[in-house]
């Protein structure tokens, strides 16, 4: 997806360990969001950014941090992983749909997380 | 922010047929957006339509809006095989770029040969 990746794309731990997402932009949108997708949960917001060092709690966001310390990137982080965050997540950034006075996101490719 | 219901939960079609999903939420908003999923990859964004808006149309696709019911609908015609996806929508009450949208669990549209 053109202007935003994460890393890494697959990973597989242990129950108790740390794990970090990262998610980079080179558009340089002010804000940024973590999702998961679960079946049958659709997509839930963890956390997101409105700039830098400006963060706030989505509808999941308990046994999850973030930090934006630049504006391209935006870290998740697991502070101990535990087998229900088994999911695959998402990270995104919003623009200003040309024309609409909207903004619209666009989505990274996934990074699939496993707690075994 | 405020979740969309997406109806069907699944929707099997042949080549060429048109397929038409439902979006049902629950309260005001600014601007509605559909996106769609491919398996295994991220949403990606398809059409909006703002409050004021009844009908747009991008390409094949064409959506409805009903401030009135809180529904949308989106309809894909002549489909094709590469339209298989899980299609989304979001409702959404803020403009600006703090668009905290959030999204239900999607249709998803099978298009066979």
């Amino acid at each position: 997806d053109a202007g935003i990746t994460q890393s890494p794309r697959h990973k597989v731990t242990e129950t108790g360990t740390p794990v970090t997402l990262r998610c980079h932009q080179t558009e340089n949108h002010r804000y940024m969001y973590w999702y998961r997708q679960d079946p049958g949960h659709g997509l839930r917001l963890i956390h997101y950014s409105y700039g830098v060092k400006d963060t706030d709690k989505g509808e999941v966001s308990d046994g999850y941090s973030v930090s934006r310390s630049k504006t391209e990137d935006f870290l998740l982080t697991l502070e101990s992983a535990t087998s229900s965050q088994t999911s695959v997540y998402f990270c995104a950034i919003s623009e200003n749909k040309q024309g609409s006075g909207a903004n619209v996101l666009t989505f990274g490719a996934g990074s699939r997380l496993t707690v075994l | 922010s405020q979740q969309g219901e997406e109806d069907p939960q699944a929707l099997s079609i042949q080549e060429g047929e048109n397929a038409t999903m439902n979006c049902s939420y629950k309260t005001s908003i600014n601007n509605l957006q559909w996106y769609r999923q491919n398996s295994g990859r991220g949403l990606v964004h398809l059409i909006l339509i703002r409050s004021n808006e009844r009908e747009k149309h991008s390409g094949r696709l064409r959506v409805t809006l009903d401030t009135s019911k809180k529904s949308s609908s989106l309809l894909i015609t002549a489909s094709r095989a590469a339209d298989t996806a899980s299609y989304f929508c979001a409702p959404s009450l803020l403009t600006g770029g703090g668009n905290k949208l959030t999204f239900g669990t999607g249709t998803q549209l099978k298009v066979e040969l």
